[in-house]
């Protein structure tokens, strides 16, 4: 069965104390891994888009990478504006169609 | 802009009363979908629109109706909805259809959360 796994659920860092996401999947026909962040009440927000193993992409404190099993989100010296939940999703085949699969999301809070 | 609007915001409706929900996207794009997110839970595909053409439904019960009425609009048609059809319910497009096409970057709407009473 196709699978995306998140890890941490829940992850607290002080402000400025750097970590990663894990984002793992065992899917079959991997066309693309994408990144959201959400925050409470609202949908989610496009952060990064990875196709294949190897790719790497930046935006401000966040670093999204990709191998053939799992992606991580890196997030260097955070600030409490990044607290969120944050989602990947596996865009994979799947009965002659393409689908997105969610992980269960990993919950961050940063304190001050 | 990458925006993608939805109406209403909120919404409270009984069970046996039919309401609509809309989304809106001027981005041309040609894939739309419908998604259903529960409190700490990720979004759950509910259906696929591509070239305003219905190409995935994720087994929906039939108390939902998506409608496509032009590339722009996305309907979702609520009637005889269950209190657990209570969720914030999520509308996302995409530059091309997720069957068949490349990968490609979904957009998602603010979200409508629904309460089924």
């Amino acid at each position: 069965e196709d699978q995306v796994t998140q890890s941490p659920e829940a992850l607290r860092l002080q402000e400025g104390e750097s970590s990663s996401l894990n984002c793992s999947y065992t899917v079959s026909g991997l066309r693309g891994l994408f990144w959201y962040r959400q925050d409470p009440g609202k949908g989610p927000e496009f952060l990064f888009t990875l196709y294949s193993a190897g790719e790497e992409k930046e935006k401000e404190r966040l670093k999204a990478t990709l191998t053939k099993k799992e992606s991580f989100l890196h997030i260097t010296a955070p600030k409490p504006e990044d607290s969120a939940t944050y989602l990947c999703a596996v865009l994979h085949a799947s009965g002659g169609s393409y689908i997105p699969t969610f992980g269960r999301g990993t919950s961050l809070i940063v304190h001050p | 802009d990458t925006e993608v609007t939805q109406t209403p915001k909120h919404l409270v409706m009984g069970m046996t009363n039919k309401k609509s929900l809309k989304c809106e996207q001027h981005m041309g794009h040609r894939a739309m979908y419908w998604y259903k997110q529960k409190a700490k839970k990720p979004p759950e595909l509910m259906f696929v629109y591509s070239y305003e053409k219905l190409s995935i439904n994720e087994s929906v019960p039939s108390r939902f109706s998506p409608e496509c009425p032009n590339s722009s609009l996305l309907n979702l048609h609520l009637h005889a909805l269950q209190p657990e059809d209570s969720a914030l319910y999520l509308c996302a497009s995409s530059q091309v259809a997720v069957a068949g096409g490349n990968a490609e970057t979904q957009y998602f709407g603010p979200g409508t959360r629904l309460l089924v009473l």
